[in-house]
């Protein structure tokens, strides 16, 4: 079945560091691929998403690139604020399906 | 425009106690979707709703079910509750539109521990 690996946290940073947080999938066909954010006490929120391959998909300065060839989905910062600090958890649905499949996410902490 | 609302936020109950998790959407929104969070697996589906007057068991279904009320509503019932069943549940909605990459809509969650 679908399914989707990203990297493990916690990961810390200082402010104005670079961030990437990896994302693999397993799904047969074209599926659509999301980043959703949980801020602390909250719950999810669309991050950013993609819906072909080499789509770039981009929000509050996060991207991140729909790579068929490399099954991956890795999602990128430049320079993170306090304020990213949250959890980040990288989804797909299939083809044919609405329904989404999770990765385990990531724990974010930014230090000032 | 309030979106999607849970109550209760927080819920302590001993094992074999039953209660029922209510979420509402004020979106118009066709389908409805419980969820269940802990650490380290993500969330994971227990039921679905893909539209009004119909249900869908998703990943995790045991110990659960559902009720789509109507096109707002859908709560969510544990019957006898078990300490497996302590977690984090979301609510969460979508238009369904039958487009790819379609958005779901996330309350903010009931927190439950079972005794």
């Amino acid at each position: 079945g679908d399914s989707v690996t990203q990297m493990e946290g916690p990961v810390t940073l200082s402010e104005e560091a670079f961030l990437t947080i990896n994302c693999t999938y397993t799904a047969t066909g074209y599926p659509s691929l999301f980043w959703y954010v949980q801020y602390p006490g909250e719950g999810l929120q669309l991050l950013l998403k993609a819906t072909k391959a080499d789509d770039k998909g981009s929000n509050k300065g996060f991207e991140a690139t729909y790579r068929k060839e490399t099954t991956s989905f890795h999602l990128e910062k430049g320079s993170v604020q306090v304020s990213d600090s949250a959890v980040y958890f990288c989804a797909l649905s299939s083809s044919n399906d609405y329904k989404l499949s999770f990765g385990a996410g990531t724990t974010v902490t930014v230090r000032a | 425009n309030a979106g999607v609302t849970q109550t209760p936020k927080f819920q302590v109950l001993k094992t074999g106690q039953s209660m029922t998790l209510q979420c509402a959407q004020d979106m118009n929104h066709n389908s409805m979707y419980w969820y269940r969070q802990d650490p380290g697996m993500g969330l994971r589906l227990i039921y679905y709703s893909a539209s009004e007057g119909t249900t869908d068991k998703g990943e995790v279904p045991n110990g659960y079910n559902v009720s789509r009320l109507n096109k707002r509503e859908f709560s969510l019932r544990l019957e006898s509750a078990a300490p497996s069943q302590t977690s984090v549940y979301f609510c969460a909605s979508s238009e369904f539109t039958g487009l790819k990459g379609e958005t779901q809509y996330f309350g903010p969650g009931t927190r439950l521990l079972v005794l």
